[in-house]
């Protein structure tokens, strides 16, 4: 059972806009930076977003971060079979003194 | 360039002990902490621990604490990661990633990962 919470799967066709949820509490994405990653099977995860919306260099303005209160949101826009991938957020706790992640996200480029 | 080369796979009985190493180049060695990430079979990312290498300082998640030790050899910046006690659902994919800014809590640099697999 992972602190933060993301749905398990979303989908969308290409070209489209899609969002990534990320839900957490006040110990957590309340007060701290939130981080986005993505993941092809098999490799390293890759550093999308940080400090809940910069773009580190090379990554394209497609994707971009948000947060609200104890929820984050990653938005890909003009999606591309490419971007098909599992997608991560992640952030600290205070009240467990640990890094935490979300569950993760599947994204199918129908 | 940054890199983070990690070592080979490995396969472990139920109650041994793995040591995995984590080398970096192409940045200042003791100026960035270093964690362990690990993601077993079909799951997510699930943070283990930190260490600074530049002082050898150490944080553990609490669900790992007694059971890993994280060190680092500055002449050769190298940081490791020995996991005690494995049972089968320490089977997993093993990272070490740089943390970008101190107490920033996100990675910018990955190494490629190591699979441990524990199976009698």
């Amino acid at each position: 059972q992972s602190v933060l919470t993301q749905p398990p799967s979303v989908s969308a066709a290409p070209g489209q806009r899609v969002t990534i949820s990320c839900s957490g509490s006040s110990s957590n994405i309340g007060n701290n930076f939130v981080s986005w990653y993505q993941q092809f099977p098999g490799t390293a995860p890759k550093l999308l977003i940080y400090d809940n919306y910069k773009r580190p260099s090379g990554i394209p303005d497609r994707f971009s971060g948000s947060t609200s209160g104890t929820s984050a949101t990653l938005a890909i826009t003009g999606l591309r079979t490419g971007d098909e991938a599992d997608y991560y957020c992640g952030t600290w706790d205070n009240s467990l003194s640990d890094v935490v992640f979300g569950g993760g996200t599947k994204l199918t480029v129908l | 360039q940054v890199h983070l080369v990690q070592s080979g796979a490995e396969v472990m009985k139920p109650g041994a002990s793995v040591k995995v190493s984590c080398k970096a180049s192409g940045y200042t060695f003791n100026s960035y902490y270093l964690h362990w990430v690990r993601q077993a079979p079909g799951e997510g990312l699930e943070w283990m621990g930190v260490i600074n290498p530049g002082g050898g300082g150490t944080a553990y998640a609490q669900k790992f604490q007694g059971r890993v030790t994280m060190s680092v050899d500055t002449s050769s910046s190298t940081v490791y990661m020995q996991l005690s006690s494995l049972r089968s659902d320490d089977t997993a994919l093993y990272f070490c990633a740089r943390e970008a800014l101190p107490y920033e809590y996100y990675f910018d640099y990955w190494g490629q990962g190591t699979l441990v697999t524990v199976s009698s």
